[in-house]
C-alpha cells in the first residue's frame, strides 16, 4: 500500500526552527519528486515547496521569502522540510504529497499523508 | 503566485447537478492543462477527484467531470449524493515550477 507519514510537527515559538519529517512506502521513492503543501486552521490549502526526484531540483511558494528548506533522503525513502524564523501565520497543517506520475514534478497529488500540525505561538 | 477564484459556496439537492468554477489567468488555468480538483471532509487529507483538467483517477465516479474554457475550469459533479458533500479545491501548475491552489468552495448537499 502507498503511504505517506509525515512527523516532526508541534509547538514552536515565534522565530524558532523545526523540521518535518516525511516516511514514505508502497512506491518507489526516488523515481518521483515530492511536495510540500500546507492548510492554516479553517483556510484553504496552499503550495509550499516542492522537490525533484533525484533531489537536484527545489521549488519553492515566493510567500516563504528562503525561510523554508525541502530536502530528501531518497536511501530512507523520506522527504524533509525544514522550517526557519517561522512566523504565527505559519500555523498549519502540513501535508506532504506524491504526483499522480513520475513525468512531472508539479501537477496532481494523488496520495497525502495525514498531515503534521504546527503551530507557531509564545 | 495569486489564489485561484473559487465561489465559498454552492448547494444542490440529492440528485442533482453542481459546478463549481476556479477562475485563474493566462499564466496558470489559462495556459496549462495542469488542472486538479480536489474533495476533502473535515478534518481528513484532500482526495484527487480530477487531474489534467477532465481525467478520472481510478475509483472517482463518473459523475465528478471536470472541463476548462479559457482561463476558468469547471468541476460538474452529477446525481448529487450525501457524502459528496465537502470543500472542494481546484489547483493549477502556474509556470516557473510553482502551483496554485483555489480559496475553497464548500458544497452542501441540501
Amino acid at each position: 500500500e502507498v503511504q505517506l507519514l509525515e512527523s516532526g510537527g508541534g509547538l514552536v515559538q515565534p522565530g524558532g526552527s523545526l523540521r518535518l519529517s516525511c516516511a514514505a512506502s508502497g512506491f518507489t521513492f526516488s523515481s518521483y519528486a515530492m511536495s510540500w503543501v500546507r492548510q492554516a486552521p479553517g483556510k484553504g490549502l496552499e503550495w509550499v515547496s516542492g522537490i525533484s526526484g533525484s533531489g537536484g531540483g527545489t521549488y519553492y511558494a515566493d510567500t516563504l521569502k528562503g525561510r523554508f528548506t525541502i530536502s530528501r533522503d531518497n536511501s530512507k525513502n523520506t522527504l524533509y522540510l525544514q522550517m526557519n524564523s517561522l512566523r504565527a501565520d505559519d500555523t498549519a497543517v502540513y501535508y506532504c504529497a506524491k504526483p499522480t506520475n513520475t513525468l512531472v514534478v508539479l501537477n496532481a497529488f494523488d496520495i497525502w499523508g495525514q498531515g503534521t500540525m504546527v503551530t507557531v505561538s509564545s | 503566485q495569486s489564489a485561484l477564484t473559487q465561489p465559498r459556496s454552492v448547494s444542490g439537492s440529492p440528485g442533482q447537478s453542481v459546478t463549481i468554477s476556479c477562475t485563474g489567468t493566462s499564466s496558470d488555468v489559462g495556459d496549462y492543462d495542469y488542472v486538479s480538483w480536489y474533495l476533502q471532509h473535515p478534518g481528513k487529507a484532500p482526495k484527487l477527484m480530477i487531474y489534467d483538467v477532465a481525467k478520472r483517477p481510478s475509483g472517482v465516479p463518473d459523475r465528478f467531470s471536470g472541463s476548462k474554457s479559457g482561463n476558468t475550469a469547471s468541476l460538474t459533479i452529477s446525481g448529487l449524493q450525501a457524502e459528496d458533500e465537502a470543500d472542494y479545491y481546484c489547483s493549477s501548475y502556474a509556470g516557473s515550477y510553482t502551483l496554485v491552489f483555489g480559496g475553497g468552495t464548500k458544497l452542501t448537499v441540501l
